[in-house]
């Protein structure tokens, strides 16, 4: 199974400052995924990075607010610009299986950065 | 809309009881279905999938769960459960038309009490 780390796991910021936050795997994957988990609520995909491409960002999510480099197969960024209380989060990075055939959908995790912004 | 459903917000129980979380989801066509668990402190991980086949999958730590695809169903079950299943658990759903994309439902809280 896919190692992701994630830096920083914690950050508390200023409103109207941007952060980037690193994803990386310890395996080649091809897609990345970038997601949010606001408090109380459920997981919701923001975007997916493939390498040599630009992200394919989901409906509400743009590119100028989050983002997202995916300079090699091992790693990604998601900054998230401009930062208002309403970005308070956790972020997460997630690759599928990389080694296997499985069908689309198992990922692994990152254990998240959470961010508050006041 | 398309949507996952966990109407479980938070569930209590004693140890030793039977666990039964329901998740539901709204989409036509063939589908993938996941448990992922959270364990206090962790990283979200895979519990148990359901790719084809047999309905009822096994998963990790005891956990199994069914697919009922007239109900739209893929209720997470576990006969006894242990404080150490104490997590958040969330239910997931990816269609064959989407590639890799994944939709979570909004998760449910299950405290076991020693």
């Amino acid at each position: 199974s896919a190692v992701i780390s994630q830096k920083p796991s914690r950050d508390i910021c200023q409103r109207g400052t941007s952060l980037t936050i690193q994803c990386q795997v310890d395996s080649q994957v091809t897609m990345m995924f970038w997601y949010r988990q606001q408090p109380g609520q459920s997981l919701t995909l923001i975007a997916t990075a493939n390498q040599g491409s630009e992200a394919t960002y989901e409906s509400g999510f743009v590119i100028d607010k989050f983002p997202i480099s995916r300079p090699n197969l091992t790693f990604s960024t998601l900054t998230v610009s401009n930062m208002s209380p309403e970005d308070s989060s956790i972020y997460l990075c997630s690759v599928e299986e990389p080694t296997t055939r499985a069908p689309p959908g198992e990922l692994f995790f990152g254990e998240g950065s959470r961010l508050t912004v006041l | 809309a398309q949507s996952v459903s966990q109407h479980n917000h938070h569930v209590i129980l004693s140890e030793a009881a039977s666990l039964e979380l329901g998740c539901n989801y709204s989409y036509g066509g063939t589908v993938n279905l996941f448990w992922y668990v959270q364990y206090p402190g962790q990283h979200l991980q895979l519990l148990l999938k359901y790719f084809s086949g047999d309905p009822l999958v096994k998963g990790i730590k005891g956990f199994e769960a069914e697919f009922i695809k007239s109900k739209f169903s893929f209720n997470l079950r576990k006969p006894s459960v242990q404080w150490s299943d104490t997590a958040e658990y969330f239910c997931a759903v990816n269609r064959h038309s989407s590639a890799s994309k994944i939709i979570f439902g909004s998760g449910t809280r299950l405290s076991i009490r020693p």
